[in-house]
């Protein structure tokens, strides 16, 4: 099955410093990987997504890349903020029937410094 | 809509006595997926549904975890004995649209 690997597990940046979180996965059938942050005590929230036929797509101070040839995808941040502190998980998929499947990274905890 | 709805928030049982926990889906998504969170195996999926129908267990633990969706608008994760190892955050979410949407997720404690 698919497996994603996410790194790093935690990351400190100053307040209007960037971020980068780096995943890599095994599947090369998979086609969809989006992005999730969670605040504490909340539940999963998406923030971005991507598919596999587009290599960027941004949104605001959020962007993320995809490498297929490679097998990883990247989450930007820019001029981070402290409510940006959480906990980001990105994800793959392959599409299996009408339904999909979600394959979760180990979660990296941002801290962004005031 | 209200998102995805789950209860209870908050569960405190003692070892060996039954637990259920409600999800309730986005009205009109048809796919539900029940995850569970710790501190050491992270987010794990334990069983999906399609149309009410279950697609792929092979993440429920044990025979002690079942789970049930009688309709497009409910379903049930029921621990039964609980074990404190069974202690962690159950989520909830349902799929529409290409895009998985989670609860806010149940406390579970098993003293």
């Amino acid at each position: 099955g698919e497996n994603v690997e996410q790194h790093p597990s935690t990351l400190s940046v100053q307040e209007g410093d960037s971020a980068v979180i780096k995943c890599t996965y095994s599947d090369s059938a998979s086609n969809y990987f989006p992005w999730y942050k969670q605040e504490l005590g909340k539940g999963p929230q998406l923030i971005i997504d991507i598919r596999s036929n587009v290599g960027e797509k941004k949104d605001q101070r959020i962007a993320v890349t995809l490498n297929k040839t490679a097998k990883h995808f990247s989450l930007h941040i820019t001029e981070t903020q402290p409510e940006d502190s959480a906990v980001y998980f990105c994800a793959a998929s392959i599409a299996s029937g009408s339904a999909r499947q979600l394959t979760f990274g180990s979660g990296t905890q941002l801290t962004v410094l005031p | 809509d209200a998102g995805v709805i789950q209860s209870p928030r908050h569960e405190v049982t003692e070892m060996g006595q039954e637990v259920t926990l409600r999800c309730k889906p986005i009205s009109g998504h048809n796919s539900l997926f029940w995850y569970r969170q710790t501190m050491m195996r992270g987010l794990e999926l334990l069983i999906y549904f399609n149309n009410n129908v279950p697609i792929d267990d092979s993440g429920m633990p044990e025979d002690r975890f079942s789970a049930k969706m009688p309709n497009a608008s409910f379903s049930t994760l029921k621990i039964q004995p609980s074990e404190p190892r069974d202690s962690a955050v159950y989520f909830c979410a349902s799929r529409g649209s290409g895009i998985q949407f989670f609860g806010p997720g149940t406390r579970l404690t098993v003293l």
